[in-house]
């Protein structure tokens, strides 16, 4: 199993472009999410899907969409980059949507708008 | 509110034992947890508590939970080199329903000979 696996791991972006960042899983999770850590802060939830076609927002939604087609994967777009949309993401899935599931984190994607 | 506060440093030396600290606000917490960030890396999940329990052990590692003071702390025994990363205390509230973590801002352990 690969796990989490995320695309790019770095990206630099101008004010204005959108992207989008990859997150794919292979363990058949059915919930996945989005972190974003900011320095000094934990990581904040953006968005979270409990299943195919299901997604709902986070603590820090504004500005990112999300969709979930597949069970695999789980896309996180920027619509319009903003600089205070600097961090570093990070992509989790476990199995379980509720109850002790443990989150299986990608190595994540440092993120960069000028 | 939902919050997870820690101490953001701790240095020890190599073979000594660290003890993290954590507090948190919501009551309802059904799990606790304590993740692991090597740097560059992602997170990974070292240990958790169920909230009727007091402590865990596991290994090196011990996990004290007191419900009435909201505080939850890891002791790592005989530290070493290794141990060297970013430790993060995350909450999973009730009103969430599903598992929403809500993280600390993350302790920077610094092992030392």
């Amino acid at each position: 199993n690969a796990g989490v696996t995320q695309t790019p791991k770095f990206q630099v972006l101008k004010t204005g472009q959108s992207m989008t960042l990859q997150c794919a899983q292979d363990m058949n999770h059915e919930y996945m999410s989005w972190y974003r850590q900011d320095p000094g802060m934990g990581l904040r939830l953006i968005h979270y899907s409990v299943g195919a076609g299901i997604t709902d927002q986070g603590e820090v939604p504004n500005g990112y969409n999300v969709s979930r087609s597949t069970t695999e994967d789980f896309p996180l777009r920027l619509l319009s980059a903003a600089p205070s949309q600097t961090s570093v993401y990070f992509c989790a899935s476990s199995q379980e949507s509720t109850g002790m599931g443990e989150q299986y984190f990608g190595p994540g994607t440092r993120l960069t708008v000028t | 509110g939902e919050d997870v506060e820690q101490s953001l440093f701790l240095s020890v030396r190599e073979g000594d034992s660290s003890v993290i600290n954590c507090t948190y606000t919501d009551s309802s917490s059904t799990y606790l947890y304590w993740y692991k960030q090597e740097p560059g890396a992602g997170l990974q999940l070292l240990t958790y508590i169920f909230s009727n329990m007091d402590m865990k052990q596991d290994q090196r590692l011990t996990v004290l939970l007191n419900k009435k003071d909201k505080h939850l702390s890891l002791r790592i025994a005989d530290t070493q080199t290794g141990d060297s990363a970013i430790y993060f205390c995350a909450e999973t509230p009730f009103s969430g329903g599903y598992n929403k973590l809500i993280f600390g801002a993350g302790t920077r352990l610094a092992v030392h000979p």
